[in-house]
C-alpha cells in the first residue's frame, strides 16, 4: 500500500521560500507509472492544485502561481519536493502531496496527511 | 478559466436519507469530473472518477452522474461516517485541475 509522508517547515516568514517533500513509501517514484502532485487548502477554505511532476522531471505548474513554484523529484530518495517563493499570508494552508496514476490521470487517488505551513513573521 | 460551482453549500439529512449534491462547470468539460469526501483534519478521499466510475473500495451508496456542464453525486442512504465535505474536482488537457467550492453534510 503506498502511503506520502509532507516534511517541512510550518513556520516561514513572509517573502521567504517554503520548501516541503513528499516521501513516498510501498512504491517506487520512478516506476513511469504516476504523476506527482502538490495541492493545498487554507483554513476552512477549498483546494487549489499547485503543480505536479512526472518521474522525468517533467513538471505543470497552476498557472496562477507558476512563477513562483518550482517542484523537483529525487528518485535516489523516492521523494518529491514543492519550493514556494515570496511567501505572503496568503500561502498559509495545509499543503498535500498526491498521486495519480497515468491511467487515470485526472484524479488523486492516494493522498499525504498534509503538513500546515503559516507564514508569519 | 473554467468555473466550478457546487449547490447546496451545506446540507442536513436524517440516516438513510438520499442526498444529492449538484456540480456545474462553466463550460463544457465532457466527463471530467471526480469527487472527493474530506473528513475533518483528514486529506481527501476519491470516490468517484469520470462522473459516474466508483473508485475501488468505495461503498455502492456512493454514486455519480452526469457530462457536459452539470453533473450529480448521489448518496443513497446516509449514513452517520458519511459526514464529511464533499468536493468535486474538474481537469482538462491542458492540464489544469479545479475544484469546487465543496458542500458540507451534516446528521440532522
Amino acid at each position: 500500500q503506498v502511503q506520502l509522508q509532507e516534511s517541512g517547515p510550518g513556520l516561514v516568514k513572509p517573502s521567504q521560500t517554503l520548501s516541503l517533500t513528499c516521501t513516498v513509501s510501498g512504491g517506487s517514484i520512478s516506476s513511469g507509472s504516476y504523476y506527482w502532485s502538490w495541492i493545498r487548502q487554507p483554513a476552512g477554505k477549498g483546494l487549489e492544485w499547485i503543480g505536479r511532476i512526472y518521474t522525468s522531471g517533467s513538471t505543470n505548474y497552476n498557472p496562477s502561481l507558476k512563477s513562483r513554484v518550482t517542484i523537483s523529484v529525487d528518485t535516489s530518495k523516492n521523494q518529491f519536493s514543492l519550493k514556494l517563493s515570496s511567501v505572503t499570508a496568503a500561502d498559509t494552508a495545509v499543503y498535500y502531496c498526491a498521486r495519480s496514476w497515468i491511467q487515470l490521470w485526472g484524479n488523486f487517488d492516494y493522498w499525504g496527511q498534509g503538513t500546515l505551513v503559516t507564514v508569519s513573521s | 478559466d473554467i468555473q466550478m460551482t457546487q449547490s447546496p453549500s451545506s446540507l442536513s439529512a436524517s440516516v438513510g436519507d438520499r442526498v444529492t449534491i449538484t456540480c456545474q462547470a462553466s463550460q463544457d468539460i465532457s466527463n471530467y469530473l471526480n469527487w472527493y469526501q474530506q473528513k475533518p483534519g483528514k486529506a481527501p478521499k476519491l470516490l468517484i472518477y469520470d462522473a459516474s466510475n466508483l473508485e475501488t473500495g468505495v461503498p455502492s451508496r456512493f454514486s455519480g452522474s452526469g457530462s457536459g456542464t452539470d453533473f450529480t453525486f448521489t448518496i443513497s442512504s446516509l449514513q452517520p461516517e458519511d459526514i464529511a465535505t464533499y468536493y468535486c474536482q474538474q481537469y482538462d488537457n491542458l492540464p489544469r485541475f479545479a475544484f469546487g467550492p465543496g458542500t458540507k453534510v451534516d446528521i440532522k
